[in-house]
């Protein structure tokens, strides 16, 4: 079946702009977490949804960045007032209730000029 | 809070030859999941192989296994016949209640 997809692929935004990425989970999974990723480094987590709800959003480095996840499925990551340290790889992961493990989407690679 | 240690920054290995790759953890909680991801240049994680913590066998996935040591908090990953098509960063990642803690990453090359 589907996986994880997220759109779009490469994002360039000047300094000050507002961005939005999206994340499209497998379909039926609960659990759909984002992940920021800056060059040379592992992925670091920054937010949690489990169905609609927003169950943890420990990791959103400030208050510009907003997730959303409104019926469920689809989920948007905001970013506003982008400044240049926000330029990183965004991934998105999805998994099953109870789940084991957590499936990949290709992520967005997000420049801030 | 949990923290994962790779001290392996790169890593190589000759095609069909055997490569380990180290990874440390520090938690406190007795009951989570461990796991190894690939990442090629294509930025799509892979899941390599998982371990849970309660289990004492050692996982293993074909080529892949992992040596698991639960009161060193250590989790390397062993390839054997190694092939190019392995070629990637390897990132351990820890889970406790739901999200991943992921280390630095080794960045493995294979040699032909």
């Amino acid at each position: 079946g589907a996986g994880v997809s997220q759109s779009p692929r490469y994002k360039v935004a000047k300094r000050g702009q507002d961005v939005a990425l999206r994340c499209d989970p497998i379909s039926g999974h609960v659990s759909l977490f984002w992940y920021q990723q800056a060059l040379g480094q592992g992925p670091e987590f920054l937010t949690y949804f489990q169905n609609e709800a927003q169950l943890d959003k420990s990791g959103l480095p400030s208050d510009r960045f907003f997730a959303e996840r409104p019926e469920g499925s689809v989920s948007t990551l905001k970013i506003q007032r982008t400044q240049q340290e926000d330029s990183a790889v965004y991934l998105c992961a999805s998994a099953t209730e109870g789940f084991y493990e957590q499936y990949f989407g290709p992520g967005t690679r997000l420049t801030v000029t | 809070a949990q923290t994962v240690t790779q001290s392996q920054p790169e890593m190589s290995v000759q095609e069909a030859e055997t490569v380990t790759l180290s990874c440390t953890y520090d938690t406190s909680e007795s009951d989570y999941y461990l796991f190894w991801y690939k990442q090629p240049p294509s930025r799509q994680m892979i899941l390599v192989i998982r371990q849970e913590a309660y289990k004492q066998q050692n996982a293993t996935e074909n080529r892949f296994s992992v040596n698991f040591q639960k009161a060193a908090k250590s989790f390397s990953l062993k390839i054997s016949d190694s092939q190019l098509g392995d070629a990637a960063m390897y990132f351990c990642a820890y889970q406790g209640a739901q999200k991943l803690v992921f280390g630095q990453g080794t960045r493995l090359t294979i040699n032909p």
